[in-house]
């Protein structure tokens, strides 16, 4: 499968643990992005990343989130000290930027990982 | 920020007829439109987009209109089939970040044999 990646699927945790979930992107895809979906919602979006710099963050991502892309291919995104309100379905997407500013290009999704907190 | 809202969010139709969605944005400098379909349990996956240099875009029976003066624009799919029910969601780019995507509420559509 050459498409974006997700790890793990599914995780539940206690409230007050720490959670960390892995993107691997499309290949040659530059662009890396974090959505969060929740349950009869569409994805919000969470972070954004161009190669390994993060260049915006929604106010959303409070301190106990934060996301890393250290080589330009794969990113982590992590939760610390969960709560409830964190469960979701966190999405990541990819998409490589081709021409100037204005040029969009299709962000392919990844499965998602589920997060319930208990 | 944009605001994005998405009208219905369920819509059964009979196999064979059509189906529209309806999508508002704030935002008026954005730019980019795409149509993301999710079948359950599944990744969202881009079946149509439209950017604001044009009115209309068609593929097979999906089509998509944009209005920039009203700041709506629409989904239609022609000749549904079954395969067609799943969650539909819009977007929009806003005009000063081209990268990051805010999405309507989405719309569970059902097609009825």
């Amino acid at each position: 499968d050459t498409g974006v990646s997700q790890d793990p699927r599914h995780k539940i945790t206690k409230r007050g643990q720490n959670v960390t979930f892995r993107c691997d992107p499309i290949s040659e895809h530059n662009r890396l992005y974090w959505y969060r979906q929740t349950l009869g919602q569409g994805p919000e979006f969470l972070t954004y990343f161009q190669n390994e710099a993060q260049l915006e963050k929604s106010r959303l991502l409070s301190d106990r989130f934060s996301a890393e892309r250290p080589k330009g291919s794969f990113s982590t995104l992590e939760i610390q000290r969960t709560e409830q309100g964190d469960s979701a379905m966190y999405l990541c997407a990819s998409s490589l930027r081709t021409g100037g500013p204005r040029s969009y290009n299709e962000q392919f999704f990844g499965p998602g990982t589920r997060l319930t907190v208990l | 920020g944009e605001n994005v809202e998405q009208h219905p969010s369920t819509l059964s139709v009979q196999e064979g007829d059509s189906a529209v969605i309806k999508c508002t944005y704030s935002d008026s400098a954005s730019n980019y439109f795409p149509w993301y379909k999710q079948e359950l349990g599944k990744r969202p996956q881009l079946i149509i987009d439209i950017r604001s240099n044009v009115g209309e875009k068609k593929d097979q029976r999906i089509a998509v209109t944009l209005n920039k003066t009203a700041k709506h624009f629409s989904l239609h799919i022609t000749e549904t089939q079954p395969e067609d029910s799943a969650v539909y969601f819009c977007a929009a780019s806003p005009g000063s970040n081209d990268y990051k995507l805010s999405f309507g509420a989405g719309t569970t559509v059902t097609v009825r044999a």
